[in-house]
């Protein structure tokens, strides 16, 4: 059973720019979640995804978007790139909505100079 | 506010010894609880979890974790390490829903395990 993908898995961009992270959940799993990886910050929940509809929004700003398509694959978007934007954005998909059982893909390393 | 403290950074140990991995938090109501692990390159990955029951809980690879809730703790413990555990360890605790929303993590603690 094939894992949790994303593509692509290194990304540099430049301030101003925008960017679109992309997400393969494991087959069968509709939920997905979107997290931001920081050194000494751990992860930071961005948002979750059931069925084409967004469920939950982490504290982030309205740069930050995100949806599902009808396949659970989900994509996200940031525009405006800042410096501070730099970071692995790790996707986890699941059967059902919640965290119970989480499957990681390997992440998105974002690098914005 | 709710969180998740991981107090030690990085911990060095050598092989066949005993470890034990702080975790404490800070959350209103039930809680789940759980001990995440990311080896070198790979994907994070559950180790264990605990719900409800036995506050013991056993993971995989012979990692156990405690839920003592008097002192809002869930420690990781295994009682020999091995090489291949160098890892970065994190704790999540979630509510009674585990929404992934209402899931934190804790920063992670860096395992180095001297061959």
């Amino acid at each position: 059973k094939a894992g949790v993908t994303q593509t692509p898995r290194y990304l540099i961009k430049t301030r101003g720019q925008q960017v679109t992270l992309s997400c393969s959940p494991i087959s069968g799993h509709r939920s997905v979640s979107w997290y931001q990886q920081t050194p000494g910050q751990g992860l930071q929940f961005l948002f979750e995804y059931f069925s084409e509809t967004q469920r939950n929004k982490g504290n982030f700003p309205g740069r930050f978007s995100g949806r599902q398509f009808s396949n659970s694959r989900s994509e996200m978007n940031v525009s405006t790139l800042e410096l501070g934007d730099s970071a692995l954005y790790l996707c986890a998909s699941s059967r059902i909505p919640g965290g119970h059982e989480q499957y990681f893909g390997p992440g998105t390393r974002l690098t914005v100079t | 506010a709710q969180s998740v403290s991981q107090h030690n950074h990085h911990v060095i140990l050598s092989e066949a010894a005993s470890l034990e991995l702080g975790c404490n938090y800070s959350y209103g109501g039930t809680v789940n609880l759980f001990w995440y692990v990311q080896y070198p390159g790979q994907h994070l990955q559950l180790l264990l979890k605990y719900f409800s029951g036995d506050p013991l809980v056993k993971g995989i690879k012979g990692f156990e974790a405690e839920f003592i809730k008097s002192k809002f703790s869930f420690n990781l413990r295994k009682p020999s390490v091995q090489w291949s555990d160098t890892a970065e360890y994190f704790c999540a605790v979630g509510g009674e829903d585990s929404s992934a929303s209402k899931i934190i993590f804790g920063s992670g603690t860096r395992l180095s395990i001297r061959p």
